[in-house]
């Protein structure tokens, strides 16, 4: 069955304090893969998405990604947090041949980070 | 260039009543996706609408939720007899034909007393 999986639910760092979300995914073919953040109260934005070439994906915000095939994984990093990267990020994966709207997500990891 | 517009922010229904969640999209996406995400868990697909077609059901429960996406007018979500468990935040997401990212609304949260 096709899945995504985020290790960490909930996780706790002080500013500047270096980030690291897992992500694993289970598909049968080739994936598109994105990381969403979500802040308080509003909508889902897109931080960085991977479809082909460069594993290492760089996004928004000084965040990147790398896509690590081997490891079905598809991990999130920032090497230094702020007060307003709190919020809560979710993984997500679309078929590379289908429709990058119809997306599996993983349960989401809230980031809280202390001042 | 206004977002992917969800309308109402908040509801709140009673068991047995009918809900309505309403989805613009992005001006010029002729897709819509609608998401469901319950009490900690993810968002989970239900339904894929262009104008005037359904073309991916397949996460829509089989009972009292159905969806369309008129010729004119925003997409409607529409829960019929409400239950408890019906109790989420319902995501509406847009793309264009050719795009390669979907664009989110806020979500509607959605609330059976």
């Amino acid at each position: 069955a096709q899945s995504v999986s985020q290790h960490n639910h909930h996780v706790i760092l002080s500013e500047a304090a270096s980030l690291e979300l897992g992500c694993n995914y289970s598909y049968g073919g080739t994936v598109n893969l994105f990381w969403y953040v979500q802040y308080p109260g509003q909508h889902l934005q897109l931080l960085l998405k991977y479809f082909s070439g460069d594993p290492l994906v760089k996004g928004i915000k000084g965040f990147e990604a790398e896509f690590i095939k081997s490891k079905f994984s598809f991990n999130l990093r920032k090497p230094s947090v702020q007060w307003s990267d709190t919020a809560e990020y979710f993984c997500a994966a679309s078929p590379s041949s289908g429709n990058t709207g119809k997306l599996i997500f993983g349960q989401g990891t809230t980031l809280q980070v202390k001042p | 260039n206004a977002g992917v517009m969800q309308n109402p922010r908040h509801l709140v229904r009673r068991r047995g009543q009918e809900a309505r969640l309403r989805c613009s999209p992005m001006k010029g996406h002729s897709h819509v996706y609608w998401y469901r995400q319950l009490p900690e868990e993810g968002l989970k697909f239900m339904v894929y609408l262009q104008k005037e077609n359904i073309i991916d059901e397949s996460g829509m429960p089989k009972e009292r939720f159905s969806a369309e996406f008129p010729k004119e007018g925003p997409s409607i979500l529409r829960i019929q007899q409400v239950v408890r468990g019906d109790s989420a935040a319902y995501f509406c997401a847009s793309s264009s034909i050719t795009g390669d990212e979907a664009f989110f609304g806020q979500g509607t949260r959605l609330t059976v007393v």
